[in-house]
């Protein structure tokens, strides 16, 4: 168990809707980074919050947006969904920001865009 | 823009066999990190790399950071059943501490 949580495991939905991911942190950790997997893909980086703000950015289209609360747990909303971006979504924390601490991995969010 | 290059893409081995994997990029990295994902499940890190020519051991699993800091390789001895899985490499590049990752390599053993 890493210790990082992220709810729901599975949804589906259709066209055009809107999702919230939800992921909480390892206990002490600040940073949170969003990951999205397509099938037979790599993980592509999305977004990375350090202690609720932003501070990377990576491939994430404009119909996706993210934060951190300060409680620390972090939402990625996806709009405007297409088939496309059914995939795999991992959140990652880790302790620090630009002294790299290794990123522990939760299971997942399995988007189904129907 | 920036790439990790991580071969083989798939590997078919025997039970018990030594198994070699690698990373390479034009960029430079201050760490690297091996990680591996069982279906269904989050990637979980193997080893993490800090400084160029590190050489670290978990288990039956050895990982070196390359001197030219471009480079990583991952070993694993005498393979074992439950080593299948898809290994990745992910790199913190020096220019501007992004955190990357290989495409994995998927490993398969023969019954």
């Amino acid at each position: 168990d890493s210790g990082v949580t992220q709810t729901p495991k599975h949804l589906i939905t259709a066209t055009g809707q809107r999702v919230t991911l939800r992921c909480s942190p390892r206990s002490g950790d600040l940073s949170v980074y969003w990951y999205q997997q397509s099938l037979d893909q790599g993980l592509q980086f999305l977004i990375q919050y350090y202690n609720g703000e932003e501070r990377a950015k990576g491939n994430i289209l404009e119909r996706f947006s993210a934060q951190q609360f300060p409680d620390l747990h972090s939402e990625l909303n996806l709009s405007s969904l297409e088939l496309g971006d059914s995939a795999l979504y991992f959140c990652a924390s880790s302790a620090k920001d630009r002294v790299v601490a290794p990123l522990h991995f939760g299971n997942g969010t399995r988007l189904t865009v129907t | 823009g920036q790439q990790l290059n991580q071969s083989p893409q798939s590997m078919f081995i025997q039970e018990g066999e030594d198994v070699s994997m690698n990373c390479t990029s034009s960029s430079i990295f201050n760490t690297w990190l091996w990680y591996k994902q069982d279906p269904g499940e989050g990637p979980v890190l193997l080893i993490a790399l800090y400084k160029a020519g590190e050489l670290t051991s978990n288990g039956r699993l050895t990982a070196q950071f390359g001197i030219t800091r471009k480079d990583s390789f991952l070993n694993i001895s005498a393979s074992i059943p439950s080593d299948v899985g898809i290994y990745f490499c992910a790199g913190q590049l020096r220019r501007d501490d992004k955190i990357i990752f290989g495409k994995g390599t998927r490993l398969h053993i023969l019954p």
